[in-house]
């Protein structure tokens, strides 16, 4: 049973550019969390999504951050029109319900030069 | 406001030595509880959690915690550490009432000498 997938794992952009990072969840998981961590931080909870909805992106910035996780395929984290201040690695967890364990992918780490 | 404080930045034991990291919280509700560890460059890796019952939890590679609920505190302890432990590890909280949506400490880095 393969974990939680996150792709690409590394990834470049220059300002003003856009950020897609994408995360395949476990087998029969359907709820996907993202969070961030930044330089030397810990890490912070963005959205909670379910198929074909979000439920809770209390921690998303306002702009230029979206996120969705369609019916079919990946759940995906788009930022447009990326500033410096976006390099972090981005987390994706998901779990089989919105209570107990969540298992983590190893992250999609972002550079913006 | 939910808020997880580990007020070790930096931890460095001798190979073979115990070792203890600290987590206090905050929480406005019935607390699960979870610490984490990762590897420079890797993912997250769950060490082990506190939902119910026992308040001292085993967990993998030699790890326990104790939840102390009179002390808001979770801390993480190992008998004998070995070189391969030395990570950045976090502790995190969450509740029923808010779901999945966990709040992590800054976490501790773990130096290991030889």
């Amino acid at each position: 049973n393969a974990g939680v997938m996150q792709n690409p794992r590394h990834l470049v952009r220059r300002r003003g550019q856009e950020a897609r990072l994408r995360c395949s969840p476990m087998k029969g998981h359907s709820h996907v969390y993202w969070y961030r961590q930044l330089p030397e931080e810990g890490l912070k909870f963005m959205v909670y999504l379910q198929k074909e909805n979000i439920i809770d992106e209390s921690g998303m910035p306002k702009e230029r951050f979206s996120a969705e996780f369609p019916k079919e395929g990946p759940s995906i984290l788009r930022i447009q029109q990326v500033v410096r201040g976006d390099s972090a690695a981005y987390f994706c967890a998901s779990g089989q319900s919105n209570t107990g364990e969540l298992f983590f992918g190893e992250g999609s780490r972002l550079t913006v030069l | 406001a939910q808020s997880v404080t580990q007020p070790d930045i930096h931890i460095t034991v001798s190979e073979g030595a115990s070792l203890e990291l600290r987590c206090n919280y905050s929480y406005g509700a019935t607390p699960y509880l979870f610490w984490y560890v990762q590897s420079p460059g890797q993912g997250l890796q769950l060490l082990l959690k506190y939902f119910s019952g026992d308040t001292l939890v085993q967990g993998i590679k030699g790890f326990e915690a104790e939840f102390k609920r009179s002390q808001s505190s979770f801390n993480l302890r190992k008998p004998s550490v070995h070189w391969s432990d030395a990570a950045e590890y976090f502790c995190a909280v969450g509740a029923l009432e808010y779901g999945n949506k966990l709040v992590f400490g800054a976490g501790t880095i773990l130096r290991v000498k030889s």
